[in-house]
């Protein structure tokens, strides 16, 4: 079973700044199946990037994903107040597929 | 518009049984893998199944293996788990998610969310 790890566990920025989200996995993810995806409170997730860098359909190009092997980034440019959210990665290798613990930005 | 609405949730004693519902709407159901996400309360997401788009394939986290199982009727355009022998641990809002693309494949992102149904086992 690939585990995931997502760091840091919590970000406090500002809106305008850029956050960086980092998710590590416990052996490669073949073929970059990693996506990201965006949950508010009280909502169903969202997903933002798949396939490790292509952008979800709707996603706003602030969005940008990156990395292969076991070391993926989220980068999340010039935050608007709707991003403020937690952020899970997961892995779609295979079975089961696994979703990191998340991280929250929020509000500094 | 394409659209998933679980239902079936509710609150059941421990060892007793479940099935979840997923209706689905607005895309090619039969051509879809279909996926069920689970998130206990104030914690993160737990992947729990898969099934491929004809329910020929189907995979199970291991901490539901043999007490749950997914299964789909295309002709009804719905998706279902049957959850047996439920534990505390499985309290949690049950997602019903679907395949970013079509085809067989089951290794996919989700890209269409339900908006949950909660699942309580208590005494």
């Amino acid at each position: 079973e690939i585990v995931l790890t997502q760091s840091p566990g919590t970000l406090s920025l500002s809106p305008g700044e850029r956050a960086t989200l980092s998710c590590r996995a416990s052996q490669s993810v073949t073929s970059n199946y990693l996506a990201w995806y965006q949950q508010k409170p009280g909502q169903a997730p969202r997903l933002l990037i798949y396939a490790a860098s292509s952008r979800a359909a709707g996603v706003p190009d602030r969005f940008d994903g990156s990395g292969s092997g076991t070391h993926f980034t989220l980068t999340i440019n010039r935050l608007e107040p709707e991003d403020f959210a937690v952020y899970y990665c997961q892995h779609y290798d295979n079975s089961p597929f696994t979703f990191g613990p998340g991280t929250k930005v929020d509000i500094k | 518009q394409v659209q998933l609405v679980e239902s079936g949730g509710g609150v059941v004693q421990p060892g007793r049984s479940l099935r979840l519902s997923c209706a689905a709407s607005g895309f090619t159901f039969s051509t879809y893998a279909m996926y069920w996400v689970r998130q206990a309360p104030g914690k993160g997401l737990e992947w729990v199944a898969v099934t491929s788009d004809d329910g020929n394939t189907v995979f199970y986290v291991d901490s539901v293996r043999a007490r749950f199982t997914i299964s789909r009727d295309n002709s009804k355009t719905t998706l279902y788990l049957q959850m047996n022998s439920l534990r505390r641990e499985d309290t949690a809002v049950y997602y019903c998610a679907r395949a970013s693309s079509s085809g067989s494949h089951v290794r996919d992102a989700s890209d269409i969310w339900g908006q949950g149904t909660l699942v309580t086992v208590s005494s």
